[in-house]
């Protein structure tokens, strides 16, 4: 079975613009999940998808946005980049609530 | 909201040592707990999880991990650590109750072996 796929691997943006990272679950899996992981903050939550509806939000600016087609891949977008948001951006696929989360390598953002 | 404690930000064993790293949660209802492991340059890896039932809990490589409930504590131990098992750790807890699906991690331990 393949994995959580995230795509774009690397991407470097410049202050102002906006970003879009996408997320392929493992089949069968219809809740994703995106994270946000800095050295000095750790793994942070940003929001949670189940069936193209956000169940869950983390504690972040509204330039986090988010989404979730009907064949449960998702995307994540940043609007109005900041420095502070160079990040490694990670995408996890459940089977449902009470079972583990699956991770992907990770979009690396980095804001010039 | 619920919280996770890592206790150590670094640890150096030599091979061969015994590890154990410490986690503490905060919540006032029931948790789904797991530990994860980052090795360098890979993706976060699921090492071992709780649900319920017996509190101790084997996961892969040899790894194993204690839940006290009246501590909020959810240790993880190996017997003998190898070099290959340099990586960084994160605990992470998740409450069981309807409408919560937030997997809320802690900082992270990164343990380092020496060969």
């Amino acid at each position: 079975k393949a994995g959580v796929t995230q795509t774009p691997r690397y991407l470097i943006k410049t202050r102002g613009q906006q970003v879009t990272l996408s997320c392929s679950p493992i089949s069968g899996h219809r809740s994703v999940s995106w994270y946000q992981q800095t050295p000095g903050q750790g793994l942070q939550f940003l929001f949670e998808y189940f069936s193209e509806t956000q169940r869950n939000k983390g504690n972040f600016p509204g330039r986090f946005s988010g989404r979730q087609f009907s064949n449960s891949r998702s995307e994540m977008n940043v609007s109005t980049l900041e420095l502070g948001d160079s990040a490694l951006y990670l995408c996890a696929s459940s089977a449902g609530q009470n079972q583990p989360q699956h991770f992907g390598d990770g979009t690396r953002l980095s804001i010039l | 909201a619920q919280s996770v404690s890592q206790h150590n930000h670094h640890v150096i064993l030599s091979e061969a040592a015994s590890l154990e790293l410490g986690c503490n949660y905060s919540y006032g209802g029931t948790v789904n707990l797991f530990w994860y492991v980052q090795y360098p340059g890979q993706h976060l890896q699921l090492l071992l999880k709780y649900f319920s039932g017996d509190p101790l809990v084997k996961g892969i490589k040899g790894f194993e991990a204690e839940f006290i409930k009246s501590k909020f504590s959810f240790n993880l131990r190996k017997p003998s650590v190898q070099w290959s098992d340099t990586a960084e750790y994160f605990c992470a807890v998740i409450p069981t109750g309807a409408g919560s699906y937030q997997l809320t991690f802690g900082k992270g331990t990164k343990l380092s072996v020496i060969p």
